[in-house]
């Protein structure tokens, strides 16, 4: 099937700093892109939809300026958390909807794993 | 979008059918039901998704009732690589008829035992 790749898959960084995620699709154009972030032992919870060209749209109570997301080509969604904190320690996925008629498949990468010192 | 309700936890002896149903009694004429799995600590894996039709790939065939109000994911020969949290989920449309998000519930923990 078709993959997406993400990187880093672990990174760690200190408090008040930004960190980068960037999402790739590997073999297919994907206009639309998705962040999600899970907590232990918890589902994947959607931060926002990533639209290639436009400004993504973020879910209720999701800081838009805190965490920017670029989608400036079809094949890559960039998640970067600005002013680290603790509380943002997540494991962060993105997914990505190959481009089709309805009924689209959206592949999802291995996940990040960020921890903030 | 079209609320789905999974039984948190099944077991399943390895080798045998893994069957893991999934109630969207709400689900609308459009709206796919998409599976996946979540491996501990990995991304989800996309297993398979359908409208109407049942569907059937390498991994698993799905059953969608008539009335489209039920389905069942089957594993047809579960192996302890398959222990893993499975997700039943049914993607709504936006206004506009466009499709919308992927939203994930609790899903159903799948333990494969020897």
């Amino acid at each position: 099937g078709a993959v997406v790749s993400q990187h880093p898959s672990r990174v760690i960084c200190k408090s008040g700093t930004s960190v980068k995620i960037e999402c790739r699709s590997l073999d297919f154009q994907a206009t639309t892109m998705f962040w999600y972030r899970q907590f232990p032992k918890k589902s994947l919870m959607l931060m926002a939809t990533s639209n290639e060209g436009s400004k993504a749209t973020y879910e209720q109570g999701v800081e838009k300026d805190k965490f920017l997301i670029n989608h400036a080509s079809l094949t890559l969604s960039t998640l970067t958390v600005t002013s680290a904190h603790p509380e943002d320690s997540s494991f962060y996925i993105c997914s990505a909807e190959e481009d089709r008629a309805v009924g689209n498949t959206i592949y999802f990468g291995e996940g990040s794993w960020l921890t903030v010192v | 979008d079209a609320k789905t309700t999974q039984p948190p936890s099944m077991d399943c002896a390895e080798g045998r059918a893994a069957n893991l149903p999934c109630n969207h009694s709400t689900i609308s004429g459009n709206e796919y039901v998409y599976w996946y799995r979540q491996i501990h600590s990995q991304g989800p894996q996309y297993i398979i998704h359908g409208l109407k039709n049942n569907e059937t790939n390498e991994m698993a065939s799905l059953i969608i009732t008539e009335d489209r109000k039920s389905s069942t994911l089957i594993l047809p020969h579960a192996t302890l690589r398959d222990t893993a949290v499975y997700y039943c989920i049914v993607r709504g449309l936006n206004y506009g008829g466009s499709q919308g998000n992927l939203i994930f519930g609790k899903g159903t923990k799948l333990s494969v035992k020897p």
